[in-house]
Order: structure tokens, then sequence, then C-alpha cells
């Protein structure tokens, strides 16, 4: 099946600096990569993802990058605010045989950010 | 509108009970995934519904665990038999359709403590 790994597992950054958190995953036919914001006490929120036929996708300062010959892919937070604190995870999908999409998850980066 | 919404918030039990953990998705929403995310891990497929279709069970750990789906909206994830590694925070998303890269909304999650 799938692994998925994710580095740093934690990551302090001084506000205003960029961010940036890396994941690689396994299995080639993955074709669908979102990453989650999880803020404490609350579920996991989608805040990008991008599609295997894509190299680059942006929304303002969040931005994700994919190599698929490298299998890895980079999730990059420019002008960080505190609001930015956060659990992020990765996750690489597969389409199953029910037809939902399995995904697997890396395991988490606590970025902090300086005031 | 309403997000995913789960009870209980906080579960602590003894080694050996029985607990019922629910999941309200989103009105609307045909899919429906359970997740188990343990302490310093990502996110671990337990189950996934899709309307009236046969679940995709794959991930459930052990005959221990099982869930129900009534009328294609509410779902139960039940544990017997309850054991110290199963303590973690159970998630629920759900998702608008079956179609593949959908979006999942995820609920607040539970956490279940065993003593």
């Amino acid at each position: 099946g799938e692994n998925v790994e994710q580095h740093p597992s934690t990551l302090s950054v001084q506000e205003g600096d960029s961010a940036v958190i890396k994941c690689t995953y396994s299995d080639s036919a993955s074709n669908y990569f979102p990453w989650y914001k999880q803020e404490l006490g609350k579920g996991p929120q989608l805040i990008i993802d991008i599609r295997s036929n894509v190299g680059e996708k942006k929304d303002q300062r969040i931005a994700v990058t994919l190599n698929k010959t490298a299998k890895h892919f980079s999730l990059h937070i420019t002008e960080t605010q505190p609001e930015d604190s956060a659990v992020y995870f990765c996750a690489a999908s597969l389409e199953s045989n029910f037809g939902n999409e399995k995904l697997t998850f890396g395991t988490g980066t606590r970025l902090t950010i300086i005031p | 509108g309403a997000g995913v919404s789960q009870s209980p918030s906080n579960k602590v039990t003894e080694k050996g009970k029985d607990v019922e953990l629910r999941c309200d998705p989103i009105s609307g929403h045909t899919a429906l995934y359970w997740y188990r995310q343990s302490l310093g891990q990502g996110l671990e497929f337990l189950i996934y519904f899709q309307g009236n279709s046969a679940p995709d069970k794959s991930g459930l750990p052990s005959d221990r665990f099982s869930a129900e789906r009534t009328g294609g909206s509410v779902s139960t994830l039940t544990i017997q038999r309850t054991q110290q590694e199963d303590s973690a925070v159970y998630l629920c998303a759900s998702t608008l359709g079956p179609q593949p890269q959908e979006t999942q909304y995820f609920g607040p999650g539970t956490r279940l403590l065993v003593l």
C-alpha cells in the first residue's frame, strides 16, 4: 500500500518568514495530494490540493509543488502569520476498488509562528 | 451551514467496556469516512460508506471494531471490549458524493481514553 513520509515533525518560523513542509510517497499510482491544517481541538481542514497533472498550485500565501518523478510534494507558506500556527498534514490518494479516495496521511508537522 | 458533528467530544472508559461514537455528516453528503488519529501520528483510515453500497471496511484494525450507517446519514462506530491501545481521537469526514478527489470535511473528533 501507499506510504507517506512527512518532514519536519516540528517547525518554528519567525513571523513574516516562509515555512516549507515536505512529503514523499511510495505509490506512483497516487494522483491526488491534499494538504490539511488542524488547529487545536478541531478536525483537519483542507487548505490546498494538487492533482498529478499539475506541477504547482498557488492560493494567496500558500503554494504546493509536486514532483511526480521523484514522488515528493511540498507545502510553502509565505509571509507567515501567528494564525498559521497549527499541525499540517499531507496526504496521497489512490482510488480504491470501492470508488472512494483512500487517503494515506503523513504524520504531521507542528508549525509554530514566533511573533 | 452546519458542518460535520461528532459526539461525544470526549469519552473515558474502562478497559473491556464497549463504546459507541456518533457522527452526523453534512446534510446531503452521501459519503462518510471514519479515521483514527493516535498521538503524534497521522490519520489512519478505518471505514468508508457510500450511499447504500457495501462499505469499505479494509481499515478496521480488528473484529472489535464495527460501524453502521443508518438511513444513509448518521453513522455509529462501535468498539467492543476496549483496550488501552484504542485510546485515540476518532475523526469522521463526509463528502458530497463518491467522485474521486472530492474534499473531505472533517468533524472535531471524539477523544477516547481507555483506562
